[in-house]
C-alpha cells in the first residue's frame, strides 16, 4: 500500500522568511496530492492540492511542486506570518476511488 | 454553508465502557471517512463509506471498533470495551464522492476521547 513520508517533523522560521516542507510517496499510481493545515484543537483544512498532470500550482503565498519521476512533492510558503504557525500534513491518493494516505505532519512555528 | 460537524466535542469515559461518536457530513456528500489522531501524531485511516456501504474497513484496529452510516448522511463510530490506548482525537471527513475521481475531503473539528 501507499506510504507517505514527510520532512522535517518540526520547522521554525523567522517571520517573513520562506518555509519548505517535503514529502515522498511510494505508490507510483498515486496522482492526487493535497496539503492540509491543522491549527491547535481543530480539524485539518485543505490549503492547496495538486494533481499529477500539473508540475506546480500557486495560490498567493503558497505553492506546491510535484516531481512524479522522483515521487516527491513539496509545499512552499513565502513571506511567512505568525498565523501560518500550525501542523501541516501532506497526503497522496489515486484518482480511482480510494482513501487518502497522510504523512506524519510538520509542526511549523513562525517567530515574530 | 454548514461544514462537517461532530459530537460530542469531548468524551471522557472509563476503561471498559462503550462509546459512540457521531459525524454529520456536509449535505450532499456521499463519501465519509473516519480517522484517528493520537496526540502529536498524524492521521490514521480507520474506515470510509460510499453511501451507506463501507468498501474499505482495513483501518479498523480491532473488532471492538465498528461504524455505520444511515440515509447516506449521519455516521456513528462505536468503540466497545474502551481501552486507554483508544484515547485520541477521532476525526470525520466528507467529500462529494464522485466515482472515478478523488475529491477534496472536508474535516470536522473532531471528538477528543479520553479513556481513564
Amino acid at each position: 500500500g501507499e506510504n507517505v513520508e514527510q520532512h522535517p517533523s518540526t520547522l521554525s522560521v523567522q517571520e517573513g522568511d520562506s518555509a519548505v516542507i517535503k514529502c515522498t510517496y511510494s505508490d507510483s499510481a498515486s496522482n492526487y496530492f493535497p496539503w492540509y493545515k491543522q491549527e491547535l484543537g481543530k480539524g485539518p483544512q485543505l490549503i492547496i492540492d495538486i494533481r499529477s498532470n500539473v508540475g506546480e500550482k500557486k495560490d498567493q503565498r503558497i505553492a506546491v511542486t510535484l516531481n512524479k519521476t522522483a515521487k516527491h512533492f513539496s509545499l512552499h510558503i513565502t513571506e511567512t506570518q505568525p498565523e501560518d504557525s500550525a501542523v501541516y500534513f501532506c497526503a497522496a491518493s489515486k484518482t480511482s476511488y480510494d482513501k487518502v494516505i497522510f504523512g506524519p505532519g510538520t509542526s511549523l512555528s513562525v517567530i515574530p | 454553508g454548514a461544514g462537517v460537524s461532530q459530537s460530542p466535542s469531548n468524551k471522557v469515559t472509563e476503561k471498559g465502557k462503550d462509546v459512540e461518536l457521531r459525524c454529520d457530513p456536509i449535505s450532499g456528500h456521499t463519501a465519509l471517512y473516519w480517522y484517528r489522531q493520537r496526540l502529536g501524531q498524524g492521521l490514521e485511516f480507520l474506515i470510509y463509506f460510499q453511501g451507506n456501504s463501507a468498501p474499505d474497513k482495513s483501518g479498523l484496529p480491532s473488532d471492538r471498533f465498528s461504524a455505520e452510516r444511515t440515509g447516506e448522511s449521519v455516521s456513528t463510530l462505536t468503540i466497545q470495551r474502551t481501552q486507554q490506548e483508544d484515547s485520541a482525537v477521532y476525526l470525520c471527513a466528507s467529500s462529494l464522492g464522485a466515482r472515478g475521481l478523488v475529491d477534496t475531503q472536508y474535516f470536522g473539528p473532531g471528538t477528543r476521547l479520553t479513556v481513564l
